[in-house]
């Protein structure tokens, strides 16, 4: 059981805008900055956002993050078939002391 | 260019250890925390420890604490995860990743392409 929580599946059409959710708590996401990032079948996990919403270099405007209390939420418009992958938020715990990651959220490209 | 070189990883008895290592290159090694991360086959990312950029400062996930250590050694670039007393659920793709910070979890920005350890008899 992942302390973060996410979806575990979502889908939807080319085209169209997706939102992946990571709930937490006060210990967690908080009182920390949350990350996400992209797993494509077969490879490291790249970061897609840090610091809840900013975007590092070359990763494009269609991916988005916000929060708001204790949950988290990365968005994706204008989708791909190539974005179809698995995405994960991570933060730190202030309570345990440890990194922490939610159990991954699979994006369908329909 | 940033590259992350994990080795080390294999086929180790449970009760075994394994160290490995993370060769660091295309930045300031010792100016950055460093992360190791873990996924055993079909799950998703587990967190397994972090270390700060000059060493001082070490975390554990509770499912690790006591049996892995983190090291790291400036002069080499290299980070190193010595693995003890190895059990079946160690059995993961091991991933180093940097950190974006110096001094705290920001998020990883690059991250190896894994090496995988299998825990078996």
């Amino acid at each position: 059981q992942s302390v973060l929580t996410q979806p575990p599946s979502v889908s939807a059409a080319p085209g169209q805008k997706v939102t992946i959710s990571c709930s937490g708590s006060s210990s967690n996401i908080g009182n920390n900055h949350v990350s996400w990032y992209q797993q494509l079948p077969g490879t490291a996990p790249k970061l897609l956002i840090y610091d809840n919403h900013n975007r590092p270099s070359g990763i494009p405007d269609r991916f988005s993050g916000s929060k708001s209390g204790t949950s988290a939420t990365l968005g994706i418009t204008g989708l791909q078939t190539g974005d179809e992958a698995d995405y994960y938020c991570g933060t730190w715990d202030s309570s345990l002391s440890a990194g922490v990651f939610g159990g991954g959220t699979k994006l369908t490209v329909l | 260019q940033v590259q992350l070189v994990e080795s080390g990883g294999g086929v180790v008895q449970p009760g075994g250890s394994l160290r490995l290592s993370c060769a660091a290159s295309g930045f300031t090694f010792s100016s950055y925390a460093m992360h190791w991360v873990r996924q055993a086959p079909g799950k998703g990312l587990e967190w397994v420890a972090f270390i700060r950029y000059d060493g001082n400062n070490k975390y554990y996930a509770d499912s690790v604490r006591g049996r892995f250590t983190i090291s790291r050694d400036n002069s080499k670039n290299t980070l190193y995860l010595q693995m003890n007393s190895l059990r079946a659920e160690d059995t993961a793709v091991y991933y180093c990743a940097k950190d974006l910070s110096s001094t705290w979890y920001e998020g990883s920005d690059y991250w190896g392409q894994g090496t995988l350890v299998t825990v078996s008899s």
